[in-house]
């Protein structure tokens, strides 16, 4: 059975510094990955989406990577801003294609 | 492009009555997931459909049902409410094919709370 962790739990830095949140799973026939960010709240915003074929996406001050053979992704966030407070989800697509496993999540606070 | 809708958006029900919740999906999109949220259990998979077909199904008793109708709208259903019920329900849609399902994107959601 596929399971999800993220690492840590809870972040607080100031404003301007660089960040990695971390993320695992246990089975690694996955379609894809997608990071999300989620307001308090609110829905689900897609932030990206990694297929298993590939190693790395980025947009904007974000980069993902995706190492599939040892289960492992990381989110990285350049010289975070207040506005990227928040709870980020790491959430993996199964192998059929039909169903996200979600992480429990980082909740992200940055003060200024 | 209009996201992804969901109706109602808040929702308060008493034990032993049944819910519906609404979803369209963006234009275009013909899969369709639902994914309960709680606090303790944080966000669980419910089922997908694609084309009217349900092609999954979570781990979730049958109170929790759904369909797909020709549009690609969606409606999930869910009977003899009880207090554990109370969550965010989210529904997600994807430009998806007959081998799976692409970029998820999420509505807002709708909060059900059970009295």
């Amino acid at each position: 059975k596929q399971e999800v962790t993220q690492i840590p739990a809870a972040l607080s830095v100031p404003e301007g510094e660089n960040l990695v949140l971390n993320c695992s799973f246990t089975d690694s026939a996955i379609y894809n990955l997608q990071w999300f960010r989620q307001d308090p709240g609110k829905g689900l915003t897609s932030l990206l989406l990694i297929q298993s074929s590939q190693r790395e996406q980025t947009s904007g001050r974000l980069n993902a990577s995706l190492d599939k053979s040892s289960g492992r992704s990381t989110l990285y966030i350049a010289a975070s801003q207040p506005g990227d407070s928040a709870t980020y989800l790491c959430a993996v697509l199964n192998q059929a294609g039909t169903a996200l496993i979600f992480g429990k999540g980082t909740t992200l606070s940055v003060s200024s | 492009k209009a996201g992804v809708t969901q109706t109602p958006r808040y929702l308060i029900k008493t034990r032993g009555q049944q819910v519906t919740l609404s979803c369209s999906p963006i234009s275009g999109h013909r899969s369709v997931s639902w994914y309960q949220q709680t606090p303790g259990q944080g966000l669980q998979f419910l089922f997908e459909y694609f084309s009217e077909t349900q092609r999954n199904k979570g781990n979730f008793p049958g109170r929790f049902s759904g369909r797909q109708f020709s549009n690609s709208r969606s409606e999930m259903n869910v009977s003899t409410l009880e207090l554990g019920d109370s969550a965010l329900y989210l529904c997600a849609s994807s430009l998806a094919g007959r081998q799976g399902a692409g970029e998820q994107y999420f509505g807002p959601g709708t909060r059900l709370t059970v009295t």
